[in-house]
């Protein structure tokens, strides 16, 4: 059964420097999305991803974030400056497209901000 | 603004017992429910959807149901198993955007 993979599985960086994490979604889907859940709390949404341009997004998402879609398959979430409250997992998710609605999550990137 | 509160945060129950999740929420405009299940270090697994009409539906030892008039939903697990244990999320959705409840750890002990 196809899935989505995330690497790195974990990434340890130093606070305010650039990290990216990459996301393979499944093949043929079209809309692609980010989340992160902080130890111990919710799931939270950061960013929807549709036909190359953000769909929407959500106050966290704010301009240390970008998302790009490189090239066919890899779909990334950059971190420009990090800082210690962005230690979270970071999940990916992606969905098949229109009149679907099942979004398959990627068992995600432990981010460590030191 | 749109909310997902579960209860109870956590427990633990025998394996072999039955066990019942809640689920409250604010969302609106409602689109539909589902059922995640979180096993500890990974990402969430759509266990049930239920849209608005459904009152029940089960998936193999899972069971939810909704009241959409009363904005509830719960999640039944029957005859629990070891592998049952992990963080079982609601999210709700409006019309283009999930909510997520915080979850509710289950334990099942031998």
């Amino acid at each position: 059964e196809p899935e989505v993979t995330q690497t790195p599985s974990h990434q340890v960086t130093q606070m305010g420097q650039e990290v990216i994490l990459r996301c393979v979604p499944i093949s043929n889907h079209l809309y692609f999305y980010w989340y992160r859940q902080i130890l111990g709390q919710k799931v939270e949404f950061l960013v929807s991803f549709y036909n190359n341009e953000i769909s929407e997004k959500s106050e966290i998402f704010d301009d240390q974030f970008s998302v790009e879609r490189p090239d066919g398959s890899n779909f990334t979430l950059k971190i420009r400056s990090t800082k210690l409250e962005d230690s979270a997992m970071y999940f990916c998710a992606s969905r098949a497209g229109p009149g679907t609605d099942t979004q398959y999550f990627g068992p995600g990137t432990r981010l460590t901000v030191l | 603004k749109n909310q997902v509160e579960q209860s109870p945060q956590s427990l633990i129950i025998l394996e072999g017992k039955n066990c019942t999740l809640q689920c409250n929420y604010t969302v609106s405009p409602f689109s539909n429910l589902r059922w995640y299940k979180q096993d500890t270090g990974r990402g969430p697994v759509s266990l049930t959807i239920m849209t608005f009409s459904e009152n029940t539906k089960s998936n193999g030892r899972y069971t939810a149901t909704l009241d959409a008039d009363t904005k509830q939903s719960s999640l039944h697990i029957t005859a629990s198993q070891l592998s049952d244990s992990a963080s079982y999320i609601c999210v709700v959705r409006d019309d283009y955007k999930l909510s997520f409840g915080a979850g509710t750890t289950v334990t099942v002990r031998a």
